[in-house]
Formats: structure tokens, sequence, C-alpha cells
């Protein structure tokens, strides 16, 4: 059973750079052909895809928060990370990681992790 | 981007009831369709992809239909643990975007 779990500073102070990580269990995340993805949900409002890496380790970003975003690999710790620069108090969410198969439906989920930005 | 628009926003329903909820995209999206299923401060749970696939071990009596733009999930029967926020998500391409929500109360 494919495990996910987001870790990271819960808060961030605005124009610095929120980094998480997402750690993989039960699988590894160099096989098979899978979008590792974030994606973000502020309090009381929609969902929001960030982006993805994909097992070959190219990466496709939301429009929206192209230039802020980068999302990289460590096969070694079996984990993916979110790095999001330049943060303001629109970037405050709860932030999954989550697992796509080739037809980019969500499978598995991390539990989520709340961020918030404030000095 | 296609936008994906559901409706209603929310609605409140009886046990038994069967419910409907739809979701239309901006553009065709053939059948890359998805719904998830979420409850308070947990993350959503897939129920339903490519339109009408139900995933293995969710309760038969919810449903997905429709390709090209418009698209249902239904729920035949409604149960008590049903309620929930409910999201529909595209994967015909990237960026993927997700529904506003409808949130069922029973």
């Amino acid at each position: 059973q494919v495990q996910l779990q987001e870790s990271g500073p819960g808060l961030v102070k605005p124009s610095q750079t929120l980094s998480l990580t997402c750690t993989v269990s039960g699988g590894s995340i160099s096989s098979g052909t899978y979008y590792w993805s974030w994606i973000r949900q502020p309090a009381g409002k929609g969902l929001e895809w960030i982006g993805h890496i994909y097992t070959s380790g190219s990466t496709y970003f939301n429009p929206s928060l192209k230039g802020r975003l980068t999302i990289s690999v460590d096969t070694s710790k079996n984990q993916f990370s979110l790095n999001l620069r330049s943060v303001t108090a629109a970037d405050t969410a709860v932030y999954y990681c989550a697992r796509a198969g080739l037809t980019h439906n969500f499978d598995y989920w991390g539990q989520g992790t709340l961020v918030t930005v404030s000095s | 981007d296609i936008q994906m628009t559901q409706s209603p926003s929310s609605l409140s329903a009886s046990v038994g009831d069967r419910v409907t909820i739809t979701c239309r995209a901006s553009q065709s999206i053939s059948s890359s369709l998805n719904w998830y299923q979420q409850k308070p401060g947990k993350a959503p749970k897939l129920l339903i992809y490519a339109a009408s696939s139900l995933l293995s071990g969710v309760p038969s009596r919810f449903s997905g239909s429709g390709s090209g733009a418009d698209f249902a999930l239904t729920i035949s029967s409604l149960q008590p643990e049903d309620c929930a926020t409910y999201y529909c998500q595209h994967s015909y391409t990237p960026p993927i975007t997700f529904g506003q929500g409808t949130r069922l109360e029973i």
C-alpha cells in the first residue's frame, strides 16, 4: 500500500520560500510511470493543482505559479519536494502531495499539511 | 486552461434519496473526468475515473456518466456517510483543474 507524507515548516514569512517534502513509502518513486504531484487548498476553498514531476524527472507547473516554483525528486530518499518562492498571504493553504497515473487521476494522497504565510 | 463548473454548489438531501451532481468543462475533454469525495479535515478520495469507472472498493451506489463536456456523478441511495464535498477534475491535458466543489448535506 503506497503512502505519502508531507513535511515542512507550518509558518513561512512573506517574500520567503515555502519548502515542503513528500516522503513516499510502500513503493519506489522511480518505478512505474507516475506523476508525483502537489495540490493545495486554501481554507474553505477548492483544490488547486500546483504541478508535478514525472518519473523521468520532467516537470509541469500551473501557469499561475510558474516562475516561482520548483519541484524536484530525490530517488535515494524516495522523496519529492516543492519550493515556492516569494510567498504572500495568498499562498496560505493546506498543501497535499499526491500520486497520479498516466491518466492524471490522483489515486494516493498525503494527509495534507497547513502552511501559513505570515510575519 | 480548461475550466470546470459544477452545479449545484451545495445541496441538501435525505437518506435514501437519489442525488446527481453535474460538471461541465469549458471544452470537450472526451472521458478525461474524475470525481473525488472530501470530508472535513481529510484529503480527497478518488471515487470515479475516466468519467464512469468506479474505483475498486467504492460502493456501487456511486456512478459516473457523460463524455465530451458534460458529466454527472450520481448517488443512487444516499447514506449518512456520503455527507461530504465532491469535486470533479479534468485529466485531459495539463494544467489540471478542479471544479469548485459541491457540498452535500444530509
